[in-house]
């Protein structure tokens, strides 16, 4: 059964600080990985999404790596802003069915002005 | 609309009634998926439609769960006999397809708590 694992489980930094996010799965056999945004009382928000023939994906000041073989990805914000706080959420997809996206529990991060 | 809509927002009931949560996907959205959201974790797969069929209802906790997607676009989740741990928000998505590379766009989902 795959599970996924975000340490830690909260975090707080000063403005511009770049800081990395940890993900980790046990199942290797992915279709793909996400990192979600999520704000209080809304909706998720995907921000990267990895192919399983992929090592990484960036969009903006955001960085996702994945590493199958060791079941592990991280999630970097450069210069962070206050704007940036909210939950950060790890999701992976299996074989078994495409559609179907295993959850972290999320890192709730607070960018301190 | 442009976005994944839910409702109602919230949703207060009392232990043992019935309660109904829709959701509205985005217009031309083949695929949609519901999910349960309890406080501090991430979300759980509850089921997931292609139109109208049910293509994995594997998360479904037990037979008081039921969902529906009649016409392919507006899905119902409807619940029996609700219990205090049915408490939680409940989430709801959409995709294009159901492909690996599709991205699921979430509604803001609906808070539901029995007292």
């Amino acid at each position: 059964k795959q599970e996924v694992t975000q340490i830690p489980a909260a975090l707080s930094v000063p403005e511009g600080e770049n800081l990395v996010l940890n993900c980790s799965f046990t199942d290797s056999a992915i279709y793909n990985l996400q990192w979600f945004r999520q704000d209080p009382g809304k909706g998720l928000t995907s921000l990267l999404l990895i192919q399983s023939s992929q090592r990484e994906q960036t969009s903006g000041r955001l960085n996702a790596s994945l590493d199958k073989s060791s079941g592990r990805s991280t999630l970097y914000i450069a210069a962070s802003q206050p704007g940036d706080s909210a939950t950060y959420l790890c999701a992976v997809s299996g074989y078994s069915s495409a559609s179907k996206i295993i959850f972290g529990s999320g890192t709730r991060l607070s960018i301190r002005p | 609309g442009a976005g994944v809509s839910q409702t109602p927002s919230n949703k207060v009931t009392e232990k043992g009634k019935y309660v109904e949560l829709r959701c509205d996907p985005i217009s031309g959205h083949t695929a949609l998926y519901w999910y349960r959201q309890s406080l501090g974790q991430g979300p759980e797969f509850l089921i997931y439609f292609q139109g109208t069929g049910a293509a994995d209802d594997s998360g479904l906790p037990n037979d008081r769960f039921f969902a529906v997607r009649p016409e392919g676009s507006v899905s119902t989740l409807k619940i029996q006999r609700t219990e205090r741990g049915d408490s939680a928000v409940y989430l709801c998505a959409s995709s294009l397809t159901s492909g690996e590379t599709d991205t699921q766009y979430f509604g803001p989902g609906t808070r539901l708590t029995v007292l």
